[in-house]
C-alpha cells in the first residue's frame, strides 16, 4: 500500500519557488520523510529528509506540518535543470529498515 | 553526498546470455546496498537488499536464481541477470546506504540500461 500521496504532475515558472506537496496521513512516530528526484534516464538523487522539524539544505527546504500528516518540498528558485520526477517517501528509522519504497511521484516541469 | 558508480552504463545482449552489472561505492564502505529495477514510465521497484558477507534478501516475486547478487566486499556488489530474456530489458539501479551515524540515507548509482534482443 502506498504510504504517500503526491500530485501526478506540476508546472512551475523558471525563477519562481516550486512547492511540491505530499500527504502521508498514516505516518508513524518513528518514520522519516525523504525526498528524492529523478532526472530522465538517471539514478535518483537525494534531496532532503526530516522527522518533525523543518529542514533546509543547499538544494531545498522541507516543511513538515505539526501533525506530520503532510509535508511540502520547496525549491526556492527553480531552474530548468530542476525538471524531474520528485518522490516523497516515508521510511522507518529503526535499524534494519533502510529500504525505500517508491511511489509514482510528481513530475515537475519548469517552464522557461 | 556519496559517489556510487555502475558498470556498464548500457548493455545489449542476446536472449539466453547472462549479464553482470557492478555497483561500487567510491567514497565509503557500505554494508548494505540495494538493487532496483525500473521499466519505462514506471517507478523504481526494489528487487533485493545486498548485505556484505551474507546472502541477499529478495523481495517477493523476484527470482533469486535468475538475479544473482554477490556483495563480496564493502565497496562492491554485483547483480547477474542469468539467461536473460527480452522481458528482463529494463533500467537497473543500485544504491548504497550510508549509516545513521552520518546521514542514514541511500545514494543511488547512475543506472544500467539492459536491452535483451
Amino acid at each position: 500500500d502506498a504510504k504517500t500521496t503526491q500530485p501526478t504532475s506540476m508546472d512551475c515558472a523558471e525563477g519562481r519557488a516550486a512547492n511540491l506537496p505530499c500527504n502521508h496521513s498514516t505516518i508513524s512516530g518513528n518514520e522519516y520523510v525523504y525526498w528524492y528526484r529523478q532526472i530522465h534516464s538517471q539514478g535518483p538523487q537525494y534531496i532532503i529528509h526530516g522527522l518533525k522539524n523543518n529542514e533546509t539544505n543547499e538544494m531545498a527546504s522541507l516543511i513538515i506540518t505539526e501533525d506530520r500528516k503532510s509535508s511540502t518540498l520547496i525549491l526556492p528558485h527553480a531552474t530548468l535543470r530542476d525538471t524531474a520526477v520528485y518522490y516523497c517517501i516515508v521510511r522507518d528509522s529503526n535499524f534494519g529498515n533502510e529500504k525505500l519504497t517508491f511511489g509514482t511521484g510528481t513530475r515537475l516541469t519548469i517552464i522557461p | 553526498g556519496a559517489v556510487v558508480s555502475q558498470h556498464p552504463s548500457r548493455v545489449i545482449c542476446k536472449s539466453g546470455t547472462s549479464v553482470k552489472i557492478e555497483c561500487r561505492s567510491l567514497d565509503f564502505q557500505a554494508t548494505t546496498m540495494f538493487w532496483y529495477r525500473q521499466f519505462p514510465k514506471q517507478s523504481l521497484m526494489l528487487m533485493a537488499t545486498s548485505n556484505e558477507g551474507s546472502k541477499a534478501t529478495y523481495e517477493q516475486g523476484v527470482e533469486k536464481d535468475k538475479f544473482l547478487i554477490n556483495h563480496a566486499s564493502l565497496t562492491l556488489s554485483t547483480l547477474t541477470v542469468t539467461s536473460a530474456h527480452p522481458e528482463d530489458s529494463s533500467f537497473y539501479i543500485c544504491s548504497v546506504h550510508r549509516d545513521r551515524i552520518l546521514t542514514d540515507t541511500q545514494y543511488f548509482g547512475p543506472g544500467t540500461r539492459l536491452t535483451v534482443l
